[in-house]
């Protein structure tokens, strides 16, 4: 069975520090994987979806970056982290077989920046 | 490209009574429409979805339907008990091979009242 992972589970950084936070997939291959921030009490905005190894598309244009250095791994970065960085970030795959659509959700990283 | 407007943003019913939740979208490109449901504090999981070749889909006390013609969809959680008090959230997105781009509604906090 597929299983993901997300660390670190809680972060709390200062203004101006860098970030890292790392999604990691198992059982399946060539998975569709997306980065997902979640602010207080809202939505899910979409931040970065990936459909292979170093392909990468940004829908929001702002102080974060992803890469995916390997099949199932992706990383979500930042040089400088802003206030309005903190949130709930969720990583989710998705099977590219026809008929599985559905996005799998990570356990998220809670980051405070202060 | 796709905007999705859920309805209402909270909710308080009876336990024991009905909930309806409603959503619509602005793309005729979506064909597929899942419900995830988000305990505090926890990571959003899929509790339904329907694609666009059917009008209504049913899990046990759960259903989902669907109105292409003016791009609609409800979902309908029957005999509500106190552990179906969580955020729920509607996504839409056309069904797609390539990378598929959830557009999620802002969420519905459910609270079941005993």
């Amino acid at each position: 069975s597929q299983t993901i992972h997300q660390w670190p589970v809680t972060l709390v950084q200062p203004v101006g520090s860098p970030l890292s936070l790392e999604c990691t997939v198992e059982g399946t291959s060539n998975p569709n994987l997306y980065w997902y921030r979640q602010a207080a009490g809202r939505g899910l905005q979409l931040l970065f979806y990936s459909v292979g190894i170093g392909q990468i598309s940004s829908e929001v244009p702002q102080n974060l970056s992803a890469s995916r250095p390997q099949d199932r791994q992706f990383i979500l970065s930042s040089k400088k982290l802003l206030l309005s960085d903190s949130g709930f970030y969720l990583c989710a795959w998705r099977d590219i077989r026809r008929g599985r659509e559905t996005q799998y959700f990570g356990p998220g990283t809670r980051l405070l920046v202060l | 490209g796709e905007n999705v407007e859920q309805h209402p943003s909270t909710l308080s019913v009876q336990e024991g009574d009905s909930a309806v939740i409603k959503c619509t979208y602005s793309d005729s490109a979506s064909n597929y429409f899942p419900w995830y449901k988000q305990e505090l504090g926890k990571r959003p999981q899929l509790i339904i979805d329907i694609r666009s070749n059917v009008g209504e889909k049913k899990d046990q006390r759960i259903a989902v339907t669907l109105n292409k013609t003016a791009k609609h969809f409800s979902l309908h959680i029957t005999e509500t008990q106190p552990e179906d008090s969580a955020v729920y959230f509607c996504a839409a997105s056309p069904l797609t091979q390539g990378a598929q781009k959830l557009v999620f509604g802002q969420g519905t906090r459910l609270t079941i009242n005993p």
